[in-house]
């Protein structure tokens, strides 16, 4: 069975704490996504990567830090950096970046307490 | 700058039509998507559009023009299901996609 998995899928985080949210896809896909998700906006870009080992900050990456060093996994941190970090945050990814449909994980709901 | 914009919610009733509109100012044009958000889960995909016309997938249409910057999602015999949001999403002329804030479908019996 292909897909994303995220985990997990709440996470809860004291102020001042660096956090790693898990993305891994078995599709076979060279593009990978993150993008945060707030009540009534759309999705933000957060980072993303197009091959293995190499990635590029999307519209919101300040406080975000990403690595690629396999293509199946794209682990996103939230570090202490981040202002406001409570947020749903989703994984996604393609074919190629310029092309296709981006497919979805089941997204993390990350609280900060 | 960039900007989609969407009808915040709508309401319509089990086994009727709902049109979800959406238009769109973005520097370059290289399709139009139209996704499925439940509450809490994540996006699903329904319809890419490229070309001017009305693309039929089912129960759901998506319309194109490009000339007027507009889209719409057509779901026809609306089944309780369909509740969702419903996100427009334009891939400019870098490739990225830029996200509308969704449109949130409220169907009632």
């Amino acid at each position: 069975d292909g897909g994303i998995t995220q985990s997990p899928k709440y996470l809860f985080r004291k102020e001042g704490q660096n956090v790693t949210l898990s993305c891994e896809q078995n599709l076979n896909h060279d593009a990978m996504y993150w993008y945060r998700q707030d009540p009534g906006q759309g999705l933000r870009l957060i980072y993303y990567s197009q091959i293995v080992n190499d990635f590029q900050k999307g519209d919101i990456a300040e406080g975000y830090s990403v690595s690629r060093e396999k293509k199946e996994s794209f682990p996103l941190t939230v570090t202490s950096a981040q202002k406001n970090p409570t947020a749903f945050y989703l994984c996604a990814s393609s074919i190629g970046r310029e092309t296709d449909t981006q497919y979805f994980g089941p997204g993390t709901r990350l609280t900060v307490l | 700058g960039q900007n989609i914009d969407q009808p915040t919610e709508m309401t319509a009733t089990e086994g009727a039509i709902v049109q979800i509109n959406c238009t769109y100012q973005t520097s370059g044009f290289n399709g139009l998507f139209w996704y499925q958000q439940h509450a809490g889960e994540a996006p699903t995909f329904l319809s890419y559009n490229v070309l001017d016309g009305l693309e039929e997938k089912g129960r759901f249409s998506s319309f194109l023009s490009r000339s007027k910057g507009y889209s719409y999602l057509l779901l026809k015999e609306l089944q309780m299901k369909d509740s969702a949001s419903y996100l427009c999403a334009v891939t400019d002329s870098n490739y990225q996609l830029i996200w509308g804030a969704g449109t949130k479908l409220i169907i009632k019996p």
